[in-house]
């Protein structure tokens, strides 16, 4: 079946760049997607990519996307102590039917 | 802020209440979903309603029952519900199913006494 994979925890300091690493199974996914959620919020949709991408930027965010490899990267440029939170890879499942996430890895920013 | 609203925010009820979660968008999305997510896991797809027709039910127990009045509203209807059931509900709506991006709103925070 379908699987997202994500590494748990990563610490950095502020103003340092963040990278969270994804991997994924179904190489027919469209779209892969970031998610963030802070403590005790809902999930805000950060960026998604089309899987005939390789690349997406967007402000501090850049998606860089190996579909050999079935790897998906984020990296957060000048990261702030508001980034701190959990972020979620997703990919769609083959069937079209399910959002699989990822277990989310838990950034912690420091000063 | 979240396009997608999500009432109450927090709600606390005991066994043998009946509650109801709401959920509201007007981005005219007809794609509409409900999730559970337990503390530090990933969400849970419960239902999945497209052009307010339930599409998907994720086994989810018959206590949990799902509504959808029109193309802008989802509700959640609790009843009989068991200290485990204790999650964050989170609603969620796209364009078009899974083909287009899901946009969560801020979850209901449901604490079964």
């Amino acid at each position: 079946g379908e699987d997202v994979e994500q590494s748990l925890f990563l610490s950095v300091r502020e103003g340092d760049s963040s990278v969270i690493n994804c991997t994924y199974t179904d190489s027919s996914s469209t779209y892969l997607y970031w998610y963030k959620q802070e403590p005790g919020a809902g999930l805000q949709l950060l960026t998604y990519i089309f899987s005939n991408m390789d690349m997406k930027q967007d402000q501090r965010l850049t998606v860089l996307l190996n579909k050999k490899d079935k790897h998906l990267s984020l990296r957060i440029a000048d990261t702030q102590t508001g980034d701190s939170a959990i972020y979620f890879c997703a990919e769609i499942d083959q069937a079209g039917t399910a959002l699989i996430f990822g277990k989310g890895t838990t950034l912690s920013v420091s000063s | 802020d979240t396009e997608v609203t999500q009432t109450p925010k927090h709600l606390v009820m005991g066994m043998t209440n009946k509650k109801s979660l709401k959920c509201e968008q007007h981005m005219g999305h007809r794609a509409m979903y409900w999730y559970k997510q337990k503390a530090k896991k990933p969400p849970e797809l419960m239902f999945v309603y497209s052009y307010e027709k339930l599409s998907i039910n994720e086994s989810v127990p018959s206590r949990f029952s799902p509504e959808c009045p029109n193309s802008s509203l989802l509700n959640l209807h609790l009843h009989a519900l068991q200290p485990e059931d204790s999650a964050l509900y989170l609603c969620a709506s796209s364009q078009e199913g899974f083909g287009s991006p899901l946009h969560f709103g801020n979850g209901t925070r449901l604490t079964v006494t």
